[in-house]
C-alpha cells in the first residue's frame, strides 16, 4: 500500500501524559500537513512542513504541540501534559506540490481520547 | 464567518434518488475546491479537485460543478454504499495550500 499512514489508530491517554503520532506519508510527496478533526466538524489545519521544513503552524496551535519532519520522510506529532480538550482525530496529509494538481492524500487518522 | 459552508448537514435518499449537496465559500483568490468523502473513523477519501468556475469532474455516481460562489456535488442513481460524509474544502490565496473545510454533509442512501 503506498497511501498516507498513520500510526497508531487509536490511543487512549491520561491527562497529563505525553503523547507522540507518527506519520509516513506518500513516498514522493514533498508536502506534509497535520489536521485536527473533532465530531461533526471538517478537519482543521495544525501545521505542514515542505520537504524537512516547518513552514507555518496555526495560531491556534497550543505550544504544547510540537511536530518535526527529520530527513523530510516521516513525522511526528507530539502532545505533551495532554487535556481533556485535546481529544480528537489527528490527521496527517501529504501532496506533490511541484505539479498542478495540489490534492491533498489522507491517511486513516490516529483517534486520541484524553481520560 | 464560516469561509465554508456546506448544506444540508444531513440528507436522506432512498436508493436510486438523485440529489444534489451544496457547497458555497467566502474566500476571495480561489485556487482550488476540493471534495472529499469520509467513512466513520477514517480519513478523507480525495474525490475531485475544481479550479476554475464552469469546471466539472465526474466519477461514477458522481459529478461535481463549480461556480464563482459555489460548488454542487450531484449524486444519481445513489446506492447505499454512497452513505457517507461529504466534505468540501477550498485552497485560496491568502492561504497558501492549506484546506479550509467545510463541516461537511452526511449523506444515508436506504435500500
Amino acid at each position: 500500500d503506498t497511501g498516507v499512514s498513520q500510526d497508531p489508530r487509536h490511543k487512549i491517554t491520561k491527562r497529563g501524559q505525553n503523547v507522540t503520532f507518527r506519520c509516513d506519508p506518500i513516498s514522493e510527496h514533498n508536502r506534509l500537513y497535520w489536521y485536527r478533526q473533532t465530531l461533526g466538524q471538517g478537519p482543521e489545519f495544525l501545521t505542514y512542513f515542505q520537504n524537512e521544513a516547518q513552514l507555518e503552524k496555526s495560531r491556534l496551535l497550543s505550544d504544547r504541540f510540537s511536530a518535526e519532519r527529520p530527513k523530510g520522510s516521516f513525522s511526528t506529532l507530539e502532545i505533551q501534559r495532554t487535556e481533556q480538550g485535546d481529544s480528537a482525530m489527528y490527521l496527517c496529509a501529504s501532496s506533490l506540490v511541484q505539479t498542478m494538481n495540489t490534492e491533498a492524500f489522507f491517511g486513516q487518522g490516529t483517534r486520541l481520547t484524553v481520560v | 464567518e464560516d469561509q465554508v459552508t456546506q448544506s444540508p448537514e444531513a440528507l436522506r435518499l432512498q436508493e436510486g434518488e438523485s440529489s444534489s449537496l451544496n457547497c458555497s465559500y467566502t474566500v476571495s483568490g480561489l485556487r482550488g475546491l476540493f471534495w472529499y468523502r469520509q467513512d466513520p473513523g477514517k480519513g478523507p477519501e480525495f474525490l475531485f479537485t475544481l479550479y476554475s468556475a464552469g469546471e466539472e469532474k465526474e466519477k461514477e455516481r458522481l459529478k461535481a460543478t463549480l461556480t464563482k460562489k459555489e460548488s454542487f456535488l450531484h449524486i444519481t442513481a445513489p446506492k447505499p454504499e454512497d452513505s457517507a460524509t461529504y466534505l468540501c474544502a477550498v485552497t485560496f490565496m491568502e492561504y497558501g495550500n492549506k484546506l479550509v473545510f467545510g463541516a461537511g454533509t452526511i449523506l444515508r442512501v436506504k435500500s
